[in-house]
């Protein structure tokens, strides 16, 4: 079956600064891989997508690239603000409409 | 707000009770979904539904779990004689078929005492 893993240690860095999260998965190359924000006590929220055809994908200060050969994802958020403190959550799925599986998530805390 | 909406936001029940809890998704949205999260970790998939075909169950789901969504619009969650281990935020999304991005709702905290 499919794993996900992701950094479990919390992340703290400084206002300003680049924060950047690691997302490895161990058998099957998804289709896409998502990322997703999480606040506590609230749902996750979409925030970018790569396809398995795809380097690198922005939006916004936010970047994800994406690696098969390593089978692995860099999630990165640039000029960090303490409003970006949240658990990020990596996501594997096959096909458009299919479940999702989840890695444990990362939290990230910005210092100011 | 993603539009997905859930009912109830918390509940607490007792070890053996039965609960039902609610997902309304987005109207245009015909795939559904439900995850439960325990504390610190990330969202296990249960089950998923395109209208009103249950799609795909997961192994996590036990016979003492069942969801249904009659009409094809609302789905419920039903946990028949609940266990501790069933304590968990428990949470829906919706999608389009043809789209990747899932909209979560804001999730139903059970605790079982």
């Amino acid at each position: 079956s499919q794993k996900i893993e992701q950094n479990s240690e919390a992340l703290n860095i400084q206002e300003g600064k680049t924060a950047t999260l690691t997302c490895n998965y161990t058998n099957y190359s998804p289709a896409y891989l998502q990322w997703y924000r999480q606040d506590p006590g609230r749902g996750p929220v979409f925030l970018l997508l790569i396809r398995e055809n795809e380097k690198e994908k922005r939006k916004e200060r936010l970047k994800v690239t994406f690696d098969t050969t390593l089978k692995q994802s860099l999630f990165h958020i640039t000029a960090s603000q303490p409003a970006d403190s949240a658990t990020y959550l990596c996501a594997w799925v096959k096909a458009a409409g299919n479940k999702l599986t989840f890695g444990g998530g990362t939290r990230v805390l910005v210092k100011p | 707000d993603t539009g997905v909406s859930q009912d109830p936001r918390h509940k607490i029940t007792k070890r053996g009770q039965n609960v039902t809890f609610r997902c309304d998704p987005i109207s245009e949205h015909n795939r559904l979904y439900w995850y439960r999260q325990t504390l610190g970790q990330g969202p296990e998939f249960l089950t998923y539904f395109q209208n009103e075909a249950q799609l795909e169950k997961s192994r996590l789901l036990s016979d003492r779990f069942s969801a249904e969504r009659p009409k094809g619009s609302f789905s419920t969650l039903e946990i028949q004689r609940t266990e501790q281990g069933d304590s968990a935020m428990y949470l829906c999304a919706s999608s389009l078929p043809t789209r990747n991005e899932q909209f979560f709702g804001p999730g139903t905290r059970l605790t079982v005492l």
